[in-house]
């Protein structure tokens, strides 16, 4: 059974600009998360989905953003970049229950210069 | 609020000696709990969980963890650590009903030959 799979996996984006990151989960899982990884703040939460809805939601600003597809992939979109959005930012895949085991991709490593 | 403490940051063994890693976890009702490890450029790997019955659950690699509900704590084992074990631990805890993980800071464990 395959894994996560995030794409891409390093990214280099100039500040102002916007990103799209993607995550596949693993095959028959309908909920992805993504996380935020820094070495100030850690593994922080950004946002679920599930079924394509947002089921919850860190605190993070708006610019901050989520979807996701009816097969259950996801894209998480970052506009007007700030030095402070680099980090490692991981997907975790889980079957969708009330609270499940989270299966995490690779990541995507994202620095804004 | 819901809050993870790892009180180690860096843990130091040497290949062959047992470890214990500490996690304790702020949390009013029954925690979900979860121990990730992280080596270098990677995603989270689960280590193990806990979700209720007994309080002893083991996990791969040879790892286990004890849930102390008077203590509030999550603390892993393992009683011969590999030099392959050197990588950064999280724990976590899912508030009830919620599919979103709160991590602690994290303990680097280095492997002395």
């Amino acid at each position: 059974k395959a894994g996560v799979t995030q794409t891409p996996r390093y990214l280099i984006k100039t500040r102002g600009q916007q990103v799209t990151l993607s995550c596949s989960p693993i095959s028959g899982h309908r909920s992805v998360s993504w996380y935020q990884q820094t070495p100030g703040q850690g593994l922080q939460f950004l946002f679920e989905y599930f079924s394509e809805t947002q089921r919850n939601k860190g605190n993070f600003p708006g610019r901050f953003s989520g979807r996701q597809f009816s097969n259950s992939r996801s894209e998480m979109n970052v506009s007007t970049l700030e030095l402070g959005d680099s980090a490692l930012y991981l997907c975790a895949s889980s079957a969708g229950g009330r609270v499940t085991e989270a299966f995490f991709g690779q990541g995507t490593r994202l620095t804004v210069v | 609020a819901q809050s993870v403490t790892q009180p180690d940051i860096h843990i130091t063994v040497s290949e062959g000696a047992s470890l214990e890693l500490r996690c304790n976890y702020s949390y009013g009702a029954t925690p979900y709990l979860f121990w990730y490890v992280q080596s270098p450029g990677q995603g989270l790997q689960l280590l193990l969980k806990y979700f209720s019955g007994d309080t002893l659950v083991q996990g791969i690699k040879g790892f286990e963890a004890e849930f102390k509900r008077s203590q509030s704590s999550f603390n892993l084992r393992k009683p011969s650590v590999h030099w392959s074990d050197a990588a950064e631990y999280f724990c976590a805890v899912a508030p009830e009903g919620y599919n979103k993980l709160i991590f602690g800071a994290g303990t680097r464990l280095a492997v002395h030959p």
